[in-house]
């Protein structure tokens, strides 16, 4: 079991609502990265913060957005969400920024969302 | 840009037989390339990781895989499946030893049959 948790593990909202997940790095990691995971699909990057700073997106639209803590927890928030957002979303945590990189990425269990 | 291409998504073994996943990869820079398996309701656990200092790595489980370069490869092998081996695997190559902004392949759903 890594040390990256999030919360909530569950949840089920409706069509244009607007949802908030958390995560909660390993001690001493300084990113999060943030992936969709659709149903029977591979993980796609969503973002990664560092140090409280945007530091790369994939290709996702900006009312996917994020934000990450001064204690380096992370949230994603989705904006008017879309049937096709219902997804297994995962954060990894991970030692990142002019450090020798030879620390892995950390997975959480991830939020399963569904939208109906 | 990388991407990434995982042959079958779904791979049936007999215990005790061989396991082989395959793995290509396309990357502009000197890829990392990385296996993560992912159990049911489960996130992705590291298995190995490819970051240029041997193209033969040993991972986890019993797991190893050999990077081509030539072949843009990099297949997951294990000798002896066993019933615990069950899950989905997935390839993925970033441009960080760390692993980060992680591009992942399509993944393979690894049968077990007793």
């Amino acid at each position: 079991e890594t040390g990256v948790t999030q919360s909530p593990t569950h949840l089920i909202k409706t069509r244009g609502q607007q949802v908030t997940l958390r995560c909660s790095s390993q001690s001493g990691h300084n990113t999060v990265s943030w992936y969709q995971q659709a149903l029977g699909q591979g993980p796609q990057f969503i973002f990664q913060y560092y140090r409280e700073e945007e530091n790369g997106r994939g290709n996702f639209p900006p009312r996917f957005s994020g934000l990450q803590f001064p204690n380096y927890s992370s949230e994603l928030n989705v904006n008017a969400l879309e049937l096709d957002d219902s997804a297994l979303y995962l954060c990894a945590s991970s030692l990142g920024g002019g450090v020798r990189q030879n620390t892995e990425a950390f997975f959480g269990q991830g939020t399963r969302l569904t939208v109906v | 840009a990388q991407s990434v291409t995982q042959l079958g998504s779904h791979v049936s073994v007999s215990e005790g037989a061989l396991v082989l996943l395959r793995c290509n990869y396309s990357s502009s820079v000197p890829p990392y390339l990385f296996w993560y398996v992912q159990y049911p309701n489960q996130g992705l656990q590291l298995l190995l990781k490819y970051t240029s200092a041997a193209t033969l790595v040993k991972g986890i489980n019993g797991f190893e895989a050999e990077f081509k370069k030539s072949e843009t490869s990099f297949h997951l092998t294990k000798p002896s499946a066993h019933m615990s081996d069950a899950a989905e695997y997935f390839c993925a190559v970033s441009s960080s030893a760390a692993g980060n902004k992680l591009t992942f392949g399509g993944g393979t759903r690894v049968l077990v049959k007793p």
